[in-house]
């Protein structure tokens, strides 16, 4: 059964870095979410992407983040100078369309650590 | 801005019996989406509602999209060790024609054996 990978599990950077949080979304899918996670809160939706540019994004999503899609098959998520608070659990997911059917299917996510 | 109430927060119920829960929203939507979540992964979509007053079911789940569009509940029947999890309720779509994907603050189940 297709999925969604993400890479890396775990990424331990220091703060002031830049991090790139990679996802292979499915292969099919044409919409792609990243979520954040902070530990023991609520999933929060970060940005959706389609056809190569931005379609939604919450106000976390603030001018330190960015997402690519460098090829057909990646999708990345870009902390350009990470800050201790964005420390949380990384979900990206895809869904086939985004008008008939909003069913997202998430990654394992990766756990940022920033020290 | 959007409030979204779901509650319980958190329920220990005991093998075998059933669970419900819901959420509550301030703004009408035009999907709701159940997912749970097992520690240390990503969510997994139980069920989707796609029309107010839906009530689908996915095995012992059944969720019900109510007719204001601004709640829906999920119940679990008979429940097994295996339910245990974080179940979050995501509506989706709201008047303003947006899709920013909001997620409930979750309730966690624990099933004792």
């Amino acid at each position: 059964e297709p999925e969604v990978t993400q890479t890396p599990s775990h990424q331990v950077t220091q703060m002031g870095q830049e991090v790139i949080l990679r996802c292979v979304p499915i292969s099919n899918h044409l919409y792609f979410y990243w979520y954040r996670q902070i530990l023991g809160q609520k999933v929060e939706f970060l940005v959706s992407f389609y056809n190569n540019e931005i379609s939604e994004k919450s106000e976390i999503f603030d001018d330190q983040f960015s997402v690519e899609r460098p090829d057909g098959s990646n999708f990345t998520l870009k902390i350009r100078s990470t800050k201790l608070e964005d420390s949380a659990m990384y979900f990206c997911a895809s869904s086939e369309y985004q008008g008939g059917s909003y069913e997202q299917y998430f990654g394992p996510g990766t756990r940022l650590t920033v020290t | 801005g959007q409030q979204l109430n779901q509650s319980p927060q958190s329920m220990f119920i005991q093998e075998g019996e059933d669970v419900s829960m819901n959420c509550t929203s301030s703004s009408i939507f035009n999907t709701w989406l159940w997912y749970k979540q097992d520690p240390g992964e990503g969510p997994v979509l139980l069920i989707a509602l796609y029309k107010a007053g839906e009530l689908t079911s996915n095995g012992r789940l059944t969720a019900q999209f109510g007719i204001t569009r601004k709640d829906s509940f999920l119940n679990i029947s008979a429940s097994i060790p295996s339910d245990v999890g974080i179940y979050f309720c995501a509506p989706v779509g709201d008047s303003s024609g947006t899709y920013k994907y909001i997620f409930g603050t979750g309730t966690r189940l624990k099933v004792l054996a």
